[in-house]
């Protein structure tokens, strides 16, 4: 268990529709990573927070945005969805001092299937 | 910028040694390796900075090349438990979070 919980773990919609991935980092952590793993494709880094500000961006789809709370926590949206968003979306966390990447631990992921 | 992993996969008998290579075409500031199992969820293995260094985990290892951008994964007398898919990630400077995903070795053990 990496200390951090992910939700849904699985979630099936419809193209066209909104959904919402929630992730909660280990205690003590304040950085957040989220990434999408298509099938048997690699990690693709979307997008990451520190202490509730986006610190690096990467080719995250203007249909998909993140937020980080107060609490920490952090939501992933993804609206207007395609076949092609059917992936598994990992968040992970670390503490990342002093600007340098830590380890990260990753929650279990959420398997997004758009029908 | 994407790091370039080869092989793309490799199978390997138990005991046998495998080497995993990571390159990218930027200066890299930090290497970072995880390992991820099927239908499971990456696993950090090491952090390697700038400055040519080496480390190891019990019997793996990795060197990290800062001026050819290269990093490599040594595994010794592989193990079935090593099996899975093996991710670089690079960061190119200091202070930049930003942690970029190669595509990946798939690393297969029989035994």
């Amino acid at each position: 268990d990496s200390g951090v919980t992910q939700t849904p773990k699985h979630l099936i919609t419809a193209t066209g529709q909104r959904v919402t991935l929630r992730c909660s980092p280990r205690s003590g952590d304040l950085s957040v990573y989220w990434y999408q793993q298509s099938l048997d494709q690699g990690l693709q880094f979307l997008i990451q927070y520190y202490n509730g500000e986006e610190r690096a961006k990467g080719n995250i789809l203007e249909r998909f945005s993140a937020q980080q709370f107060p609490d920490l926590h952090s939501e992933l949206n993804l609206s207007s969805l395609e076949l092609g968003d059917s992936a598994l979306y990992f968040c992970a966390s670390t503490k990342s001092v002093g600007g340098r990447t830590g380890e990260l631990f990753f929650g279990e992921g959420s398997r997004l299937t758009v029908l | 910028q994407q790091p370039v992993q080869s092989p793309q996969a490799v199978i390997l008998r138990e005991g046998e040694d495998a080497v995993i290579n990571c390159s990218s075409s930027k200066a890299l500031y930090s290497v970072h390796w995880y390992r991820q199992k099927h239908g499971e969820a990456p696993v950090f293995l090491m952090i390697l900075l700038k400055g040519g260094e080496q480390k190891g985990h019990d019997k793996i290892s990795a060197s990290f090349n800062e001026k050819k951008q290269q990093s490599s994964l040594y595994l010794t007398a592989s193990q079935l438990s090593y099996s899975g898919t093996y991710f670089c990630g690079t960061v190119p400077n200091f202070g930049n979070e930003k942690l970029t995903f190669g595509t990946g070795t798939r690393l297969t053990i029989i035994p």
